[in-house]
């Protein structure tokens, strides 16, 4: 099966903070990679797919970049808002869709 | 409005048997892969199964693989996960999800997902 790491697991920003999420794929997954923002008690939402693509209704100050094996998802300046658990996940192996550990946004 | 609603979860003693639900309603049910997804308490997620449109491409977790079986009733927009031989380890609340790719078999993201529905293995 394919891992997925995240890091960090946990980063302190402030509103207004470029923040910047990497995940690394144990072998080359090409560009099918999503990202998900979760907030306590609630499902997660799809904010970025096949690596850069902007879901609808996302902000554009959400991004995403990378293929092969090293993808980033950047928060351009950090909103109030964004405070959660943003996770990755891939798509390219049928054996399972496997998702990264998590990393949780917190304000500093 | 596109919603999934799942329903089934409850407590059930380890070596049981549990069936979960999720009705979708607002988008072609039978155009869409569908997943189940779990989170145990306060833990990260994990894909559990998926299924094609048609029922011809099923995948499973090797966690569950074995014990947990995936089907859909297109004519009435239904996806089930029939869990067997249930484990302490099966607990966490369990995610319906809807593949974002009309017509793709398993591999996609999701762009819908339920609310959830809390399984509890517990003696």
């Amino acid at each position: 099966d394919i891992q997925m790491t995240q890091s960090p697991s946990t980063l302190s920003a402030s509103v207004g903070d470029r923040v910047t999420i990497t995940c690394r794929a144990s072998q080359s997954i090409s560009s099918w990679l999503a990202w998900y923002q979760q907030k306590p008690g609630k499902a997660p939402k799809l904010l970025i797919y096949k690596a850069s693509s902007l879901e609808s209704g996302v902000p554009s100050r959400f991004s995403g970049s990378g293929s092969g094996t090293e993808f980033t998802l950047t928060i351009s300046s950090l909103q109030p808002d964004d405070f959660a658990t943003y996770y990755c996940q891939q798509y390219n192996s049928y054996s399972s869709l496997t998702f990264g550990g998590g990393t949780k946004v917190e304000i500093k | 409005e596109v919603q999934l609603v799942e329903s089934g979860g409850g407590l059930v003693q380890p070596g049981r048997s549990l069936r979960l639900s999720c009705a979708a309603s607002g988008f072609t049910f039978d155009d869409y892969a569908m997943h189940w997804v779990r989170q145990a308490p306060g833990k990260g997620l994990e894909w559990v199964s998926g299924i094609s449109w048609n029922s011809g491409s099923i995948g499973y977790a090797d966690s569950v693989k074995g014990r947990f079986t995936i089907s859909r009733d297109n004519a009435k927009n239904s996806l089930y996960l029939q869990m067997n031989s249930l484990r302490a380890e099966d607990t966490a609340l369990y995610y319906c999800a809807k593949a974002a790719d009309k017509w793709e078999l398993l591999l996609s993201a999701f762009d819908i997902w339920g609310q959830g529905t809390m399984v509890t293995v517990s003696s």
